[in-house]
């Protein structure tokens, strides 16, 4: 089975510094995508950033960008110039690619980390 | 546009009685989700409906129903509340189950059982 394990439960930046975010996961798959969701105190769930396994370069969204590495399995994300809007928890989550049926394409989560941005 | 709704956004109950969550999407998906989250934890797949007519057990189901209304509506139904059922639970849906495309997800209720 799929686990995703973010190591980090909290980090800290200054703002208007850079953070990175930690986030490896177990697969023998080779086609899968994975995903950085944010949720604030308002418990949004919102998407972040999406990176395709296929894909070797490295997805970005302004500030986010990240760090895939499929032989070592890792898939950390950066955030620089870093708000005080970016604290929030962080969730890194895997989804298989396309399957048959079963449960196995749906979204598989890490336990997150609460990212705190200090003034 | 609203996007996932939920309703209702908080909810107490007492242990034994049944609850019915409600969840809709205006974006014409066809796959829709139910998650449970707790402290310390990710979100957790209860049920899933890879298109309409259709519902599928997550990780965890036991202790809950779902039903796929139409295209729009999966509601989550707890028969008989139990504490252990205490959680915030989040709805979902994407345009299609097997695709890169990422899911989209509500604001989340939370649910209190004493």
């Amino acid at each position: 089975a799929q686990t995703v394990t973010q190591s980090q439960p909290e980090m800290s930046v200054q703002e208007a510094e850079t953070v990175t975010l930690s986030c490896t996961y177990d697969t023998s798959e080779s086609d899968y995508y994975l995903f950085w969701y944010k949720q604030p105190p308002s418990r949004q769930m919102i998407l972040v950033i999406r990176q395709e396994a296929y894909k070797q370069q490295n997805a970005t969204e302004n500030r986010f960008s990240v760090n895939f590495q499929k032989a070592a399995k890792s898939f950390s994300l950066k955030i620089s110039d870093s708000q005080l809007g970016d604290a929030a928890m962080y969730f890194c989550a895997y989804r298989r690619g396309v399957i048959g049926g079963g449960s196995q394409g749906n979204l598989i989560f890490g336990k997150g980390t609460k990212l705190s941005v200090k003034p | 546009n609203a996007g996932v709704t939920q309703t209702p956004k908080f909810q107490v109950l007492k242990t034994g009685q049944s609850m019915t969550l409600q969840c809709a999407q205006d974006m014409n998906h066809n796959s829709m989700y139910w998650y449970r989250q707790d402290p310390g934890m990710g979100l957790r797949l209860i049920y899933y409906s890879a298109s309409e007519g259709t519902t599928d057990k997550g990780e965890v189901p036991n202790g809950y129903n779902v039903s796929r209304l139409n295209k729009r509506e999966f509601s989550l139904r707890l028969e008989s509340a139990a504490p252990s059922q205490t959680s915030v639970y989040f709805c979902a849906s994407s345009v299609a189950r097997y695709r890169s495309l990422a899911q989209h997800f509500g604001d989340g209720t939370r649910l209190s059982i004493l």
